[in-house]
């Protein structure tokens, strides 16, 4: 098993509606989760981070942690054609070393 | 947020040769990287750049190949040595805030060897 598993997609969904990305992970990734947007040809940008069990919400932007279930997902309301982008899943390991282990990514394309 | 900045943004290089990328911090922050993300790929770590002392690898990760300095908290370098082909490939290093948890980007090297 990969140590952070997302899928590759692409995911389409049209303009409006709610964008769904999921990703799984290993024992060997415990502690913190991050959600990066990356654009074509530019470098990841943080999203959001979350550390406890349930959901944590920043605008359009919900993500939901589940550490029985080792998933971690994130939600984006209202999608917008510039939300067209490739978002990865990362974690950290144990020890607070901020080493992020990251996922393939999931692309995302909002159809206007 | 940390801004972080690096140079070169992107260069073409003949085989055999190194360069060094220079990543700069507007801020001190607790733990530098460096990662490669390779054409349709994800990213992978390829070492933690640590203040004064000698940088930690990845598995599949040579000091020779990739020596790395941190001089202070808000500076590193990382040097791609004996190019070949196969380290084409866009070099990130990133800064991670400890007590906030956070670790930011900088906008990356894109390389291609010839």
């Amino acid at each position: 098993q990969k140590e952070v598993e997302q899928n590759s997609g692409p995911l389409s969904v049209p303009e409006g509606a709610i964008a769904s990305l999921n990703c799984t992970y290993s024992d060997r990734v415990s502690q913190s989760f991050f959600w990066y947007r990356q654009y074509s040809g530019k470098s990841p940008e943080l999203i959001m981070s979350i550390y406890s069990n349930g959901d944590k919400e920043d605008g359009r932007f919900t993500a939901q942690l589940n550490k029985a279930s080792q998933y971690v997902s994130l939600l984006i309301r209202d999608s917008q054609p510039s939300d067209s982008a490739t978002y990865l899943c990362a974690g950290t390991s144990s020890g607070n070393t901020g080493k992020l282990i990251f996922g393939q990514g999931t692309t995302l394309q909002v159809k206007p | 947020s940390a801004v972080i900045s690096q140079k070169p943004s992107r260069d073409i290089c003949q085989r055999g040769t190194s360069l060094t990328i220079q990543c700069q911090v507007d801020s001190q922050v607790t733990m530098m990287f460096w990662y490669r993300q390779q054409p349709g790929q994800s990213l992978t770590l390829i070492a933690t750049a640590n203040q004064g002392s000698e940088a930690t690898y990845e598995s599949g990760f040579v000091i020779d190949k990739f020596p790395i300095s941190r001089p202070n908290l808000t500076f590193s370098t990382l040097t791609v040595s004996n190019m070949s082909p196969e380290d084409s490939s866009i070099y990130l290093c990133s800064a991670w805030r400890g007590g906030y948890n956070e670790q930011f980007f900088g906008p990356g090297t894109r390389l291609t060897v010839l």
